[in-house]
């Protein structure tokens, strides 16, 4: 129940296109969704993040979807760059104050074409 | 936005020997500092976390004798891998979050690379 699955693996979208990457969850207690992005030999850093009061949020080229009834949620990444190609996590936890863990999603690799 | 560095960002070890990572909250306080491991093309998984000043809570299979674990002041975990083997070779990642905010992201470490030859 802790488990947040993620998909696809691994993705390739050519330059200009969208990016849309997928993750679900089964504990209704989680309330703070991440998503974060990791280049090789680099710790990961945040991108975007939603709580579940709202069903989309927007970043720049970054927008978090929500669905809650269904317990899903995913990243799009508009007009993806050669620069995006990265491994891409989602997360969950119970809160999001000091001391509440982070489960995370198995991650997609995302690699963008020129 | 808050700093949290790890250092060092990578070390090569002897086998049977003991290597200590320190992970530092630069510009903010944190009680709490999560420890991962990450093994190539896979995700985080989550060792241990740091509380300051009490013990460390590990998860289910990592072992606390092999990676210890001292939080000692609000803005410094170090984990200490002892008597390194080869299959502890990892990438290994700390993150913190400020203490007594809400709404507050959790910031990761650079990460640091450990061979054990």
């Amino acid at each position: 129940q802790q488990q947040v699955k993620q998909s696809p693996q691994s993705l390739i979208v050519q330059k200009g296109g969208i990016s849309i990457i997928n993750c679900a969850y089964e504990n209704t207690a989680f309330d703070y969704f991440p998503w974060y992005q990791q280049f090789p030999g680099k710790g990961p850093a945040l991108l975007i993040a939603i709580r579940p009061d709202v069903s989309e949020k927007k970043e720049g080229r970054f927008t978090i979807s929500f669905n809650k009834s269904a317990k899903q949620f995913s990243l799009h990444i508009m007009d993806s760059q050669p620069g995006d190609s990265a491994t891409y996590f989602c997360a969950a936890s119970i809160g999001n104050t000091g001391f509440q863990k982070l489960v995370f999603g198995t991650g997609t690799r995302l690699l963008v074409s020129p | 936005g808050a700093v949290v560095s790890q250092h060092p960002s990578w070390v090569i070890c002897k086998s049977g020997t003991s290597v200590k990572i320190e992970c530092r909250s630069l510009d903010f306080q944190a009680t709490t500092m999560f420890w991962y491991r990450q093994f190539p093309k896979q995700s985080l998984m989550l060792m241990a976390t740091s509380n300051e000043g009490s013990k460390a809570t590990y998860e289910q299979g990592v072992e606390k004798d092999k990676f210890l674990i001292n939080h000692a002041s609000l803005t410094l975990s170090t984990l200490t891998v002892t008597s390194a083997h080869p299959e502890d070779s990892s990438f290994y990642i700390c993150s913190a979050r400020e203490w007594g905010q809400f709404n507050t992201e959790a910031f990761f470490g650079q990460g640091t690379r450990l061979t054990v030859v």
